[in-house]
């Protein structure tokens, strides 16, 4: 069966640092998505992410950036100079085929808490 | 504004009793799902609806009820049967032919006295 582990349970730094949430996954398939969504405060989640298991290329969108590596079945989110807005649940999530429909699998989330 | 709604954001209900919790969507998404969070844990897949007047159980179905009687709407039932329903509950829809496209409703937070 499929599995995401986010390792990380909480991570703290100060505004303006980088930091880096980790994301490992299982999978058997050889086509497959892997996404990241955020949850604030409020409760909501919010989608940041969708990417192909056949394109391996970095992205960037703004402060955001991630790194999927097929070899070591990882897709590592990276945020650039932090800010007090970014403090939230950070899921990991990977796409599972299951009796006639993609559902997700999600780990269990990475708190970050970003202090001014 | 399309999205998803979710109410009341905030439930109580003592024990032995069945509560609704409703979600409702505007973006004419055919397939809607509810999710359980607890606490330190990833979101799990309680039931999903691909068409109306159709569902499917999901990982921890067992406890839950849904309906579908309209496209717009996916009411989710907690019985009396849960053993421990006090949760974060999200629901979610997407479009039939990207069902791991999903966007996500506020949430309701059920709290069993």
């Amino acid at each position: 069966a499929q599995k995401v582990t986010q390792a990380q349970t909480e991570i703290s730094v100060v505004e303006k640092e980088d930091v880096t949430l980790d994301c490992v996954y299982e999978t058997r398939d050889t086509t497959y998505y892997l996404f990241w969504y955020k949850q604030p405060p409020s409760g909501e989640l919010v989608f940041l992410i969708r990417r192909n298991s056949f394109d391996e290329q970095n992205e960037i969108s703004g402060r955001y950036s991630w790194n999927f590596q097929k070899s070591t079945s990882s897709f590592n989110f990276t945020i650039t100079a932090s800010q007090v807005v970014d403090s939230a649940v950070y899921f990991c999530a990977l796409s599972e085929y299951s009796t006639g429909f993609q559902k997700l699998v999600f780990g269990t989330g990475t708190r970050l808490l970003v202090s001014p | 504004d399309g999205g998803i709604t979710q109410s009341p954001k905030y439930l109580f209900r003592k024990e032995g009793q069945n509560v609704t919790l409703s979600c409702e969507q505007n973006l004419n998404h055919d397939a809607m799902y509810w999710y359980r969070q607890d606490p330190g844990q990833g979101l799990r897949l309680i039931y999903y609806s691909q068409i109306v007047n159709d569902f499917q159980k999901g990982d921890i179905a067992e406890g839950y009820s849904v309906s579908r009687e309209k496209k717009e709407s996916f009411p989710l039932t907690v019985t009396s049967a849960q053993k421990n329903p006090t949760a974060f509950y999200l629901c979610a829809s997407s479009l039939i032919e990207a069902t791991d496209t999903q966007y996500f409703g506020p949430g309701t937070r059920l709290t069993v006295l």
